[in-house]
């Protein structure tokens, strides 16, 4: 089945700096891709779509200032916490649908703690 | 608007025995339904799925589900659970097959 990547796995940084969160689509190209945030014990919650070539659509309540989401390429999105803060500690999940097995794939995830 | 409601929050069960784990949807168009399972730390795995067809979906790990159109359910069974089975579980459902709609999880924890 298809593959969908996250580095890194996890990251620790301090208050008030950026971190950036890559999600590949290993063996397919993905027009959309989705970046979800999962608190504990909670459901994933969608936070933006991402589309190649094209300015990301973020949900309601979720600051596009403060999550920077770039798709520049058919296999790459990129999601940039910028001032980070403690509140921002969660665990960030992306997918990617492909169209060839019309099913949507989910990345293994990426935990990051701000100290 | 769709919604996916899963009723059971945490369920214990006896190592052996058999499960089911409830999800309730809202649509008023149709729908593709998914269950997923996240280990703990980890991503989500794809159980099952359904798009159209049969009403009982069979998925990996001895896992099933039924749609039901006229009470809009997607309940997962088990016929005897085992203790690697303990994790959570996600129900969700997708009108475009983009965007997914998850329900609050479903934390199965087996008892040796």
């Amino acid at each position: 089945g298809a593959v969908v990547s996250q580095h890194p796995s996890r990251v620790i940084c301090k208050s008030g700096t950026s971190v950036k969160i890559e999600c590949r689509s290993l063996d397919f190209q993905a027009t959309t891709m989705f970046w979800y945030r999962q608190f504990p014990k909670q459901s994933l919650m969608l936070m933006a779509t991402s589309n190649e070539g094209s300015k990301a659509t973020y949900e309601q309540g979720v600051e596009k200032d403060k999550f920077l989401i770039n798709h520049a390429s058919l296999t790459l999105s990129t999601l940039t916490v910028t001032s980070a803060h403690p509140e921002d500690s969660s665990f960030y999940i992306c997918s990617a649908f492909s169209g060839g097995a019309n099913e949507q794939f989910f990345g293994p995830g990426t935990r990051l703690t701000v100290l | 608007a769709q919604s996916v409601t899963q009723l059971d929050s945490q369920v214990p069960v006896f190592e052996e025995a058999p499960v089911e784990l409830r999800c309730n949807y809202s649509s008023s168009v149709s729908v593709y339904l998914f269950w997923y399972v996240q280990y703990p730390n980890q991503g989500l795995q794809l159980l099952l799925k359904y798009l159209s067809g049969s009403t009982l979906v069979k998925g990996i790990n001895g896992f099933e589900a039924e749609f039901n159109k006229s009470q809009t359910s997607f309940h997962l069974r088990k016929p005897s659970v085992h203790i690697s089975d303990t994790a959570e579980y996600f129900c969700a459902l997708t009108v475009t097959g983009n965007q997914f709609y998850f329900g609050t999880g479903t934390s199965l924890t087996v008892i040796p």
